[in-house]
């Protein structure tokens, strides 16, 4: 079955740059949940789209910025670069509609690295 | 403030041992839980949910977990635990709701080292 792909899957920096994370859904899915997990922590969460727009949003910097785009694939802008940037970014996707019993599907993440 | 709690963070197991990891929760209305495992340099993998009915779930790999309202909990079993099940465990939960707001709060995290 198909799943979550996300890209690039490593991704190193310098401090102040810009990076780009994309994800792609599961066919048919319309939600998309981007997390941020640091080392040795849990998943955390950053922002979410629904049809092509914020649904919702946590401890997401304003440095960060997202988009669903008509595809349904997700971007994940993030400028400023800091070395507490550091970190796996999961993006998840789940079902059109089906909110009271929302089943997350996670990629494989993008492993983000700034020197 | 929604939150989960997973009391064991470290847990060493030899092969054919019964596993139970404990998870909690705090959130005043209705939940949806998860229980993902994500093995070594990989990414999280839905072990089970619960929604509603049987409180007791059946996931992949030989895994359940209860649901047991009264005390807030969803733990994590499994009869008899394998090398390969060595991985990290996470606890999750979202509220159960008609809003398109799902996120998903997650506990701390189980290191399960299963010893051959």
């Amino acid at each position: 079955a198909a799943g979550v792909i996300q890209s690039p899957r490593h991704l190193i920096k310098e401090k102040r740059e810009t990076a780009t994370l994309k994800c792609y859904p599961i066919p048919r899915h319309d939600t998309v949940y981007w997390y941020q997990q640091g080392p040795g922590q849990d998943p955390q969460f950053l922002i979410s789209f629904y049809e092509k727009m914020q649904s919702d949003k946590g401890s997401i910097p304003d440095r960060f910025s997202a988009q669903q785009f008509s595809d349904y694939h997700s971007e994940l802008n993030m400028s400023s670069l800091e070395l507490g940037d550091s970190a796996l970014y999961f993006c998840a996707s789940s079902e059109q509609g089906r909110f009271d019993t929302d089943t997350q599907y996670f990629g494989p993440g993008t492993r983000l690295t700034v020197l | 403030a929604q939150s989960v709690s997973q009391h064991n963070h470290h847990v060493i197991l030899s092969e054919a041992a019964s596993l139970e990891l404990g998870c909690n929760y705090s959130y005043g209305g209705t939940v949806n839980l998860f229980w993902y495992v994500q093995y070594p340099g990989q990414h999280l993998q839905l072990l089970l949910k619960y929604f509603s009915g049987d409180p007791l779930v059946k996931g992949i790999k030989g895994f359940e977990a209860e649901f047991i309202k009264s005390k807030f909990s969803f733990n994590l079993r499994k009869p008899s635990v394998q090398w390969s099940d060595t991985a990290e465990y996470f606890c999750a939960v979202n509220r159960k709701a008609g809003g398109a707001t799902n996120k998903l709060i997650f506990g701390t995290g189980t290191l399960l080292a299963v010893q051959p």
